[in-house]
């Protein structure tokens, strides 16, 4: 079975444009987040769908950070105008609802994102 | 606010060493705590969980304590292997309203070099 994949795997872009980050969660998971780690730091949560519904968003650091999961597939998060301070690595991480409070998150291996 | 904080940054042990890995949290109102392993190039991959009202987990070669009186959670690691060098990231999950929504709340890491 496949992992959850990330696309691309590297993005150097200049401040001011924009970029288009994608996941595509293990087949049949409901449950999809972004989460990403800005350099020194923790990985800290962005936002949650179930299917193609935003059931937490409470992360995103501002309106230039767009995320959709049109159909409940695929995800795209989208930075614009990018900033310096979005540098980081971005991970995807998607579960399956097996009744438990805790369903095991299966992560990326994350967009790694350089604004200069 | 929540968070999840890591007593050392990095740790070194020979091969066959054990390895213990410390976290504290502040939320007690936790219900599961995680610990991540991510090897360079790789997102967090699941090595073990435990519920909040657990104090003591067993895996293959892991086990988590958890201590609630003064909100701590460790990681040993048994006969630790030059395959166990990675960064570990403690992580804690809280149901919303004790559903399955949530969010993890990671831990700043800890990179863990295991000398041949």
């Amino acid at each position: 079975e496949a992992g959850v994949t990330q696309f691309p795997s590297h993005s150097v872009i200049e401040k001011g444009q924009t970029v288009t980050l994608r996941c595509d969660p293990i087949s049949g998971h409901d449950n999809l987040y972004w989460y990403r780690r800005v350099m020194g730091k923790e990985i800290k949560f962005l936002l949650h769908f179930v299917k193609e519904s935003k059931q937490d968003e409470s992360g995103m650091p501002n309106n230039r950070f767009l995320a959709e999961r049109t159909g409940g597939t695929y995800s795209t998060l989208k930075v614009q105008p990018a900033e310096l301070e979005d540098s980081g690595v971005y991970f995807c991480a998607s579960s399956q609802d097996r009744g438990r409070i805790y369903n095991e998150q299966f992560f990326g291996p994350g967009t790694r994102l350089t604004v200069l | 606010g929540e968070s999840v904080g890591l007593h050392l940054p990095t740790l070194s042990v020979q091969e066959g060493d054990n390895s213990i890995i410390n976290c504290a949290y502040s939320n007690s109102a936790s219900d599961y705590f995680i610990w991540y392993k991510q090897e360079s190039g790789k997102g967090p991959q699941f090595i073990i969980d435990i519920r909040s009202n657990m104090d003591k987990r067993q895996g293959q070669r892991v086990t988590v304590l958890l201590n609630k009186t003064v909100k701590h959670l460790s990681l040993q690691i048994a006969a630790t292997q030059p395959g166990d060098s990675a960064v570990y990231f403690c992580a804690s999950f809280r149901g919303a309203g004790g559903t399955s929504y949530g969010k993890l709340t990671f831990g700043q890491g800890t990179i863990l070099t295991v000398h041949p």
